[in-house]
C-alpha cells in the first residue's frame, strides 16, 4: 500500500477564509479518503471520492481528484476555530486486496485563528 | 451502530515491562482490523491488519506483536517494552465495500 503526501504541512488562517489541502499519490487508486484528527483523539473519516469522480461536496468540505496528476484537495469554506485540526489523505490502491489497508502521511495541521 | 473501544486511554510503563493494548468492536462482524501508531507530531503507521480470527499481517517488524482471539477483539503485545515504543495507539476497523476507516479514541504510551 502507498500513502499520499499533504501538501502544505501547516496551514493558518483566520477565521471566515477559506483552507486548501493538497494530496499527492503514486499508484492507481481505487478511490481516496481525507481524514480529520482533533488534537490527541482518533481520526475521523470526512469524505470519500472515488477514482471515477472529479469533484464531491459534503457541507462546507469540497474534494477534488485529478487522477491524472495523482492528486486531490480538500477545501474548506468559511472556516470556524472548531476546524483546527490534522487533516490526513488516505488512497486506496487497486491492489490493496481484502485487508483495505490505508496508509496515511504526515497531514496538514490547520490553524484556524478566532 | 458500530463503535470501538479502546484501553487504556493512558498508559506510563517503564522500559522492560510488558503491554497490552485491547481493542473491541461493536455492532459489525468479522471486521478488518488495524493497528497504527503515531509519533509525536507524525502521520500514522500502519503495524498490523486482520482480516480475521487468527490472522495477523505485520507491516513493519518490532519490538511488538498482535493477536485476535475473538472475532471483534484485537490486542496489541509487547513482552518487553523500549523508549522507542512510545506513541499513540489507534485502533481501526475497516468498512468492507470501500474500505474507509473508523478508529477509536487511541492510547497514549509513555515508555519512561
Amino acid at each position: 500500500s502507498q500513502q499520499g503526501e499533504e501538501d502544505p504541512q501547516a496551514l493558518s488562517i483566520q477565521e471566515g477564509e477559506n483552507a486548501t489541502m493538497n494530496c499527492s499519490y503514486k499508484t492507481s487508486i481505487n478511490n481516496l479518503q481525507w481524514y480529520r484528527q482533533n488534537s490527541g483523539r482518533g481520526l475521523v473519516h470526512l469524505i470519500l471520492i472515488r477514482s471515477n469522480e472529479r469533484e464531491k461536496h459534503s457541507g462546507r468540505l469540497r474534494v477534488t481528484l485529478d487522477t491524472s496528476k495523482k492528486s486531490s484537495s480538500l477545501l474548506i469554506t468559511a472556516s470556524r476555530a472548531a476546524d483546527t485540526a490534522s487533516y490526513f489523505c488516505a488512497p486506496r490502491p487497486i491492489s490493496s486486496g481484502s485487508a483495505r489497508q490505508l496508509t496515511f502521511g504526515s497531514g496538514t495541521q490547520l490553524t484556524v485563528l478566532p | 451502530s458500530q463503535t470501538i473501544h479502546q484501553w487504556p486511554a493512558t498508559l506510563v510503563q517503564p522500559v522492560g515491562s510488558p503491554l497490552s493494548l485491547e481493542c473491541t468492536v461493536e455492532g459489525t462482524s468479522n471486521p478488518n482490523l488495524y493497528w497504527y501508531r503515531q509519533a509525536a507530531g507524525r502521520g500514522l503507521q500502519l503495524l498490523f491488519y486482520s482480516v480475521g480470527i487468527g490472522q495477523i499481517s505485520s507491516e513493519v517488524p518490532q519490538n511488538l506483536s498482535a493477536s485476535r482471539p475473538q472475532d471483534r477483539q484485537f490486542i496489541l503485545s509487547s513482552k518487553k517494552l523500549l523508549l522507542s515504543d512510545s506513541g499513540f495507539y489507534l485502533c481501526a476497523w475497516g468498512g468492507l465495500n470501500t474500505g474507509e476507516l473508523f478508529f477509536g479514541e487511541g492510547s497514549r504510551l509513555t515508555v519512561l
